[in-house]
């Protein structure tokens, strides 16, 4: 069975704050490691696709990096903004499987 | 990015009634579509994968005399909870990818629909 965990659950933070999430999941048959924003209301954003071990993405004050051999990811957000309050989610694509299993996201809430 | 859309947001039966969820790619055509259902804080569970012109595979638990899923054409994938009761009020939510996303897994997803069986 194939399990991808998040920590933390949740996570409160005042505006301006650095934050990051971890994302862990099986090492062996890895095809990519997916970030995923989900606003309420909205629909699943996709953040980064990452496919190599040591990975580093960016997009904005956004970054994610990955590490396949220990199977691990983490998520960092710079400067934190309220507009950043979202659950993010990380999902795990194995070959074998050709389909995402998800985790259960990180529940991020920005106070300003 | 491509655009998935799904209807209804919302949508409240009683319980013995069928209910019918759509979701659509409007600017690309989804070779494969996903259906997901969500429990409070627990992850989106995969139901079922649908590619086009095919029957759904469904996940191990998922009753698919209960979840019909269709996926007659490239932008189209409808899931209908057929008889519905109150346990199986959630949250389900539709992805689809087109034929690059089969290699790296990159989902589309819908809004999402909120289910409530009285």
């Amino acid at each position: 069975i194939l399990n991808v965990e998040q920590s933390p659950q949740s996570l409160h933070v005042q505006e301006g704050d650095s934050t990051n999430f971890t994302c862990s999941f099986p090492s062996s048959n890895f095809y990519a490691l997916h970030w995923y924003r989900w606003e309420t209301a909205k629909s699943p954003e996709a953040l980064f696709v990452m496919t190599l071990n040591g990975d580093e993405k960016k997009k904005g004050r956004i970054s994610a990096t990955l590490n396949t051999k220990e199977g691990y990811s983490y998520l960092y957000i710079k400067g934190s903004q309220p507009e950043d309050s979202a659950t993010y989610l990380c999902a795990f694509f194995s070959g074998g499987y050709n389909k995402l299993i998800f985790g259960a996201g990180t529940r991020l809430a920005v106070h300003p | 990015g491509a655009v998935v859309s799904q209807h209804p947001s919302w949508v409240i039966c009683k319980s013995g009634t069928s209910v019918k969820i759509e979701c659509r790619s409007l600017d690309f055509q989804a070779t494969t579509m996903f259906w997901y259902r969500q429990f409070p804080k627990q992850s989106l569970m995969l139901m079922a994968t649908s590619n086009e012109g095919s029957k759904a595979t469904y996940e191990q638990g998922v009753e698919k005399d209960k979840f019909l899923i269709n996926h007659a054409s490239l932008t189209l994938s409808t899931l209908t909870v057929t008889s519905a009761h109150p346990e199986d009020s959630s949250f389900y939510i539709c992805s689809a990818r087109d034929w690059q996303g089969a290699n790296t897994g990159e989902l589309f997803f819908g809004e999402g629909s909120r289910l409530t069986v009285l």
